[in-house]
């Protein structure tokens, strides 16, 4: 199992660029979600979605888009990067919405 | 508003103490209360906690969770250098997960 993988590890945007952050699961989970990490602020989280076909929002939404086609993937989109999206992003995931997650390796965006 | 409060924000101790991490939460439709430990990358699980006064073990690591006052707290005996990391309390109220900003451990030789 690969467990939770996202791509790209690194990422440098102009402010307006749009892009698609990636990230997939290899274990069947039901439950997936998106987080920013900021210094000094923890994990904040971004959307979820508790199956194929269903996603809601979470504590800072604006400025980012989701879909879940698949149980599999979850990709996460900008869609004009600024520079307050300059950030670590999280990929997680848990077998159902109230188990433990797993995370994804990150991916570090700086937008300049 | 939901919130999560960790305490202390940082700590310094020297191998072989005794620490202990606080977590408080103001979370509507509370379900669990989750600690994690992030070194240097991703985030991983330590405990999930659902009931109170039942503690949780896992070798020198151990955490309880009081909803009555609304905390829980992560005790770590017999510190090593490899403890050290941000300690991350998270708690999930039906679909999501509410984090608090950490408290970062550094543990000296």
């Amino acid at each position: 199992n690969a467990g939770v993988t996202q791509t790209p590890k690194f990422q440098v945007l102009k402010t307006g660029q749009s892009m698609t952050l990636q990230c997939a699961q290899d274990m069947n989970h039901e439950y997936m979600s998106w987080y920013r990490q900021d210094p000094g602020m923890g994990l904040r989280l971004i959307h979820y979605s508790v199956g194929a076909g269903i996603t809601d929002q979470g504590e800072v939404p604006n400025g980012y888009n989701v879909s879940r086609s698949t149980t599999e993937d979850f990709p996460l989109r900008l869609l004009s990067a600024a520079p307050s999206q300059t950030s670590v992003y999280f990929c997680a995931s848990s077998h159902s919405r109230d188990r433990e997650q797993y995370f994804g390796p990150g991916t570090r965006l700086t937008v300049t | 508003e939901d919130k999560v409060v960790q305490s202390p924000l940082s700590l310094v101790v020297h191998e072989g103490d005794t620490v202990t991490l606080n977590c408080s939460y103001e979370v509507t439709n509370f379900r669990s209360l989750l600690w994690y430990k992030q070194e240097k990358k991703a985030p991983t699980f330590l405990f999930m906690l659902t009931s109170s006064g039942i503690e949780k073990k896992s070798g020198r690591l151990s955490s309880i969770l009081d909803k009555k006052e609304l905390f829980s707290i992560l005790n770590i005996t017999a510190t090593q250098t490899g403890d050290s990391a941000v300690y991350l309390c998270a708690v999930f109220n039906f679909n999501k997960f509410y984090f608090g900003s950490g408290t970062k451990l550094n543990v000296k030789p």
